[in-house]
């Protein structure tokens, strides 16, 4: 079975673009969420989405946003990039949204460069 | 706003030495998780310990969960090179969603063969 796949896998952007990553969660979870994991870091939560509505969102500025489809795949935009966004971001996925569901599953991650 | 400090930061030693990571907060948790990460992935699951005082083992890895649940351990019994990674605690609030997650910087180790 495919895990959480995440698209593109790297990515490099100039200062001010916009830019959209994609993940698809491993088939049956409804739950996907977002992480931006700086270098030298730890992940940082930025949205949760389950059953196509937030769940939550992290301390991150309007310029991210996010969706989540029908089929539970879910996109990250950011605009106006700045070069502090230059980070691996993360996507997992779990069976359900709710309290102690059990198990994340994170994707390999979009590694995304600001120059 | 809640933090885990991790330390050490960096670990390098040699096979078959013994190992202990620390994960330590102020604030309270419902539970706590430690991930394994290696480069160019995401984070792998290995563990999570609910309870306060809570041991678990998973062969050479012992993860324990503070009596007061504001802090965690990770002992790792003569160290592998497979062992190599970045090892990740991370919290989850009283009433927190499972996808919301407070993560630590993390604990790089390198298992010399």
């Amino acid at each position: 079975d495919a895990g959480v796949t995440q698209s593109p896998t790297h990515l490099i952007k100039t200062r001010g673009q916009q830019v959209t990553l994609r993940c698809s969660p491993i088939s049956g979870h409804k739950s996907v969420s977002w992480y931006q994991q700086v270098l030298g870091q730890g992940p940082q939560f930025i949205f949760q989405y389950y059953e196509k509505e937030e769940r939550g969102r992290g301390n991150f500025p309007d310029r991210f946003s996010a969706r989540q489809f029908p089929n539970y795949s879910s996109e990250l935009n950011v605009n106006a990039l700045l070069l502090g966004d230059s980070a691996l971001y993360l996507c997992a996925s779990s069976l359900i949204g709710g309290l102690n569901t059990g198990e994340l599953f994170f994707g390999e991650g979009s590694r995304l460069t600001v120059l | 706003t809640q933090l885990l400090e991790q330390s050490p930061q960096f670990l390098s030693i040699q096979e078959g030495e013994n190992l202990t990571v620390y994960c330590n907060s102020s604030s309270v948790f419902s539970s706590l998780q430690w991930y394994r990460q290696e480069p160019g992935e995401g984070p792998v699951l290995l563990v999570t310990v609910v309870t306060g005082g809570e041991v678990k083992k998973l062969k050479r890895l012992t993860f324990q969960f503070g009596d007061a649940r504001k802090d965690s351990s990770l002992h790792i019994t003569a160290a592998q090179p497979g062992d190599t990674g970045l090892y990740l605690c991370a919290g989850l609030n009283y009433g927190g969603s499972q996808g919301n997650l407070i993560f630590g910087k993390g604990t790089k180790l390198s298992v010399k063969p």
